[in-house]
């Protein structure tokens, strides 16, 4: 069965202290490791997808790793405008449909 | 930009009531989703759609239908309503079971 796990389940962290988030996960043939960050009542924006161990992507102050385990999202010198959900998902191969398996999400606190 | 548009936003009903939450996405999608998100759980899938007249079963289904009758929506059936289907429900479209899944604004159920 595939499974996701995030680390912290929260992070507060002052204006420009930068951190990162983690995300473990075991699947049966990883055909993409997915970031997507979420607003308080809104639903989950996309941020990234990672196909590789070793593949890296960015996005102003965010930056997606991949190992053959778990992905990292860093957050350099984060703003307040930063604080959302972050969720982790995963897509496995063999499945038909494009199925995602979700972690429960790391809740990000900037202060200012 | 309307990408995936839920509604309604927000219901309340009773117990033993029926509903349909309806999603629509103008991204000509062949792959529509329905997902809820509860406490602690993450977001789960309820059921998917890899095409026009085609539906099927996800990780949570009991106690709801779908229907897929045009390309454009995906429409969640309550037959009969139980607190336990109080819950936060995101459509989500993607062009193929390889691309990214994109959700929409989510809509808030609650059954009292």
């Amino acid at each position: 069965e595939d499974q996701v796990t995030q680390s912290p389940e929260a992070l507060r962290l002052q204006e420009g202290e930068s951190s990162s988030l983690n995300c473990s996960y075991t699947v049966s043939g990883l055909r993409g490791l997915f970031w997507y960050r979420q607003d308080p009542g809104k639903g989950p924006e996309f941020l990234f997808t990672l196909y590789s161990a070793g593949e890296e992507k960015e996005k102003e102050r965010l930056k997606a790793t991949l190992t053959k385990k778990e992905s990292f999202l860093h957050i350099t010198a984060p703003k307040p405008e930063d604080s959302a959900t972050y969720l982790c998902a995963v897509r496995a191969g063999g499945t038909s449909y494009g199925k995602l398996t979700f972690g429960q999400g790391t809740i990000l606190t900037v202060h200012p | 930009n309307a990408g995936v548009t839920q509604t309604p936003k927000f219901r309340v009903l009773k117990t033993g009531q029926s509903m349909t939450l309806l999603c629509a996405q103008d991204m000509n999608h062949e792959y529509m989703y329905w997902y809820r998100q509860d406490p602690g759980m993450g977001l789960r899938l309820i059921h998917y759609s890899v095409g026009e007249g085609t539906t099927a079963k996800g990780e949570v289904p009991d106690g709801y239908n779908v229907s897929r009758l045009k390309k454009q929506n995906f429409l969640l059936g309550l037959e009969s309503a139980a607190p336990s289907q109080t819950s936060v429900y995101f459509c989500a479209s993607s062009l193929d079971a390889g691309n990214t899944i994109y959700f929409g604004e989510g809509s808030w159920l609650t059954v009292v």
